[in-house]
């Protein structure tokens, strides 16, 4: 049974950088029969696409976050990462880690997801 | 940028149908988009309902259903139960390889 747990750090100050950690298990990152993303949801808003990522190294991003945002794997510990810099109030959500099986070439949906970390940026 | 337009609220009496739509700014919405639809209750991370226009997800009740209708895609109930008051979610996948939310619907079974 696939779990995903995400954890971060909870609080993190203005113009600071935020790191993300989905730990991954009942399932490999380096399959190459998915990909793996990240997701965010603002406190009362709804979901938004931040970026996903291949074994083989192929990232994509939200254009609107490209210039902030790192996306990463860690094959040995089977997780996967997100590092967002410089981030304001804006930032504040729920983060979730997804995995994304693919059809043919393409990833096509998320089909399982993490329970969710809550990142609150604040001086 | 790309823009996902879903109706931001439907209400739907118990047992009745209701179909929520799914459209791009950048045009029709087609199977090439892979649609995928989700439904979130508070406090609870997204669940998988419909992917790839009109597949459902394991475990998935057969009174949702998805298509593509009217170059939108669409999410049909049919027999909508109380507990299907949720949020929903649409999902595109655009050339490029991106991805974008629709703002969701939130739907009231009264």
């Amino acid at each position: 049974q696939l779990q995903m747990q995400e954890s971060g750090p909870g609080l993190v100050k203005p113009s600071e950088t935020l790191s993300l950690t989905c730990i991954v298990s009942g399932d490999s990152v380096s399959s190459s029969y998915y990909y793996w993303g990240w997701i965010r949801q603002p406190p009362g808003k709804g979901l938004e696409w931040i970026a996903t990522i291949y074994y083989s190294g192929s990232t994509y991003f939200d254009p609107s976050l490209n210039s902030r945002v790192t996306i990463s794997m860690d094959m040995a510990n089977n997780q996967l990462s997100l590092r967002l810099t410089s981030v304001t109030a804006a930032d504040t959500a729920v983060y979730y880690c997804a995995r994304i099986p693919l059809a043919g070439p393409k990833p096509y949906y998320m089909d399982v997801w993490g329970r969710g970390t809550t990142v609150t940026v604040s001086s | 940028q790309t823009v996902v337009t879903q109706e931001p609220s439907f209400s739907v009496s118990p047992g009745g149908t209701v179909t929520l739509t799914c459209a791009l700014s950048s045009g029709s919405v087609s199977n090439s988009n892979y649609p995928s639809w989700y439904q979130q209750t508070p406090g609870q991370p997204p669940r998988t309902l419909i992917y790839s226009t009109d597949t459902r997800s394991s475990g998935v009740p057969d009174r949702f259903s998805g298509s593509i209708l009217a170059n939108k895609a669409a999410l049909t109930i049919t027999g909508a139960q109380a507990d299907d008051e949720s949020d929903y979610y649409c999902l595109v996948y655009l050339p490029g390889g991106t991805w974008v939310f629709g703002g969701g619907t939130r739907l009231t079974v009264l």
